[in-house]
């Protein structure tokens, strides 16, 4: 069975500092992996994905994830926080059916 | 940019009540989907629709639960029998291909009483 998991229900960072935001992933076959964030009654919106090839993967607003086979992670990063990435994130993967993690809320503190 | 727009995007309705809530794709977009997210949890799929019939649906989505698309832009959830527990943020995606990034609509809040 397909899934994601998000370890950290909430994940607070300084501006101007790197943030990660951890997945991980349980998927038979190739993996179809997906972030989103999504602000405040808002729908989500898609920041990167990962189908093959290059295991970083450059997505929207600077953002970029690091496909990890060997640990099955998908972690989004990025090199310096701005306040206005405090938003939710989720994590997916694609098999038959999208599988959302429960999300990680994160706040960066100016 | 060509967005994903539903309606309403606010619809309170009484316990077993009928609901159908609209949702217009991004037009040159194949692959249609419905999510929904109750209050502080996650995202769960419902359906997916592809060729005018689904092409896959979780458990979640039983016989109250029905799609459409009765015309070539519209995409609509109906929910015949709403239930207390139907009460959440229902999202529509679409994406031009089976692999590809699904765009999300604003959501409708769906509150039943």
């Amino acid at each position: 069975a397909q899934s994601v998991a998000q370890p950290e229900d909430q994940v607070n960072v300084a501006e101007g500092n790197p943030l990660t935001v951890k997945c991980t992933y349980s998927v038979s076959g190739n993996p179809y992996l997906f972030w989103y964030v999504q602000y405040p009654n808002r729908g989500l919106q898609f920041l990167l994905k990962y189908i093959t090839g290059d295991n970083l993967v450059k997505g929207s607003y600077g953002f970029e994830a690091e496909f990890n086979k060997s640990q099955t992670s998908f972690h989004l990063k990025k090199p310096s926080a701005l306040v206005s990435d405090s938003a939710l994130y989720f994590c997916a993967v694609k098999g038959n059916q999208f599988y959302f993690g429960t999300g990680t809320s994160l706040t960066v503190i100016p | 940019e060509p967005e994903v727009t539903q309606t309403p995007s606010h619809q309170v309705t009484q316990m077993g009540q009928e609901v159908i809530l609209r949702c217009v794709p991004i037009s040159n977009h194949l692959y249609f989907y419905w999510y929904r997210q109750i209050l502080g949890q996650k995202v769960e799929f419902l359906v997916s629709f592809y060729n005018n019939e689904i092409s896959e649906k979780s458990e979640i989505f039983d016989d109250q639960f029905s799609v459409e698309r009765p015309d070539g832009s519209n995409f609509t959830l109906k929910i015949r029998s709403t239930k207390l527990e139907d009460s959440a943020m229902y999202f529509c995606a679409s994406s031009l291909i089976w692999d590809g990034e699904q765009y999300f609509g604003p959501g409708t809040r769906l509150t039943v009483t």
